[in-house]
């Protein structure tokens, strides 16, 4: 069974540009995540989805950043402009739900390490 | 908020000899999940082991076992038998088991292993 599909694996772009990226979970997952991870820290949470809907966004920046995913299997996350100190790596998560008390794993992509000059 | 502590930056251990990583956390709740995460150069975050808060008995996995210390707030990973595929960063988190599924990381620890 396929995992977490992540791509591109590498970004370098300038400042000012936009940048995407993708992610494509594990079959029948209905919850995906995208994470933050800065240079010597842990993952922080970016946006939650459970199917369609974006359930837990307060930790992105809506001011560059945004997500969607429409269909509720693949998702784009996207800044507009980049800055300086986006450059860090993105990973993107899935697990079968993320809500109701259960545990569920949650399985990582291997994440698009951003670089901005 | 839950604050998850690792304090030891980096650690090194011989091959086929054991280290253990620290992780401390922080939480008023009773019921939680503990976990310790693998990442290697690849950068995919891999689960090594799970504590759920309420069992007593520590998780083991393999060549991988915890130091679940409920009171302390101290939740310890012993590695055995070292590999030098066991090199990586090794995260800890800590997940609420009603008011948030996100887990909250620590900083990390860096395992080097010694041929």
């Amino acid at each position: 069974e396929a995992g977490v599909v992540q791509s591109p694996r590498y970004k370098i772009i300038e400042k000012k540009q936009p940048v995407a990226f993708w992610c494509n979970p594990i079959s029948g997952h209905n919850t995906l995540y995208w994470y933050l991870q800065n240079l010597g820290q842990g993952p922080e949470l970016l946006i939650r989805y459970e199917n369609e809907e974006a359930v837990d966004d307060s930790q992105l920046p809506k001011d560059r950043f945004s997500a969607e995913r429409l269909k509720g299997v693949d998702s784009t996350l996207k800044i507009q402009p980049a800055e300086l100190g986006d450059s860090a790596v993105y990973l993107c998560a899935s697990s079968l739900s993320g809500s109701g008390g259960h545990y569920n794993e949650q399985f990582f992509g291997p994440g698009t390490r951003l670089t901005v000059l | 908020a839950q604050t998850v502590t690792q304090s030891q930056p980096e650690m090194s251990v011989q091959e086929a000899e054991t280290v253990t990583l620290s992780c401390t956390y922080d939480t008023s709740e009773s019921d939680y999940y503990l976990f310790w995460y693998k990442q290697p150069p690849s950068r995919q975050m891999i689960l090594v082991i799970r504590q759920e808060a309420y069992k007593q008995q520590n998780a083991t996995e393999n060549r991988f076992s915890v130091n679940f210390q409920k009171a302390a707030k101290s939740f310890s990973l012993k590695i055995s038998d070292s590999q030098l595929g066991d090199a990586a960063m090794y995260f800890c988190a800590y997940r609420s088991d009603w008011r948030s599924y996100i887990p909250t990381f620590g900083r990390g620890t860096s395992l080097i292993v010694h041929p």
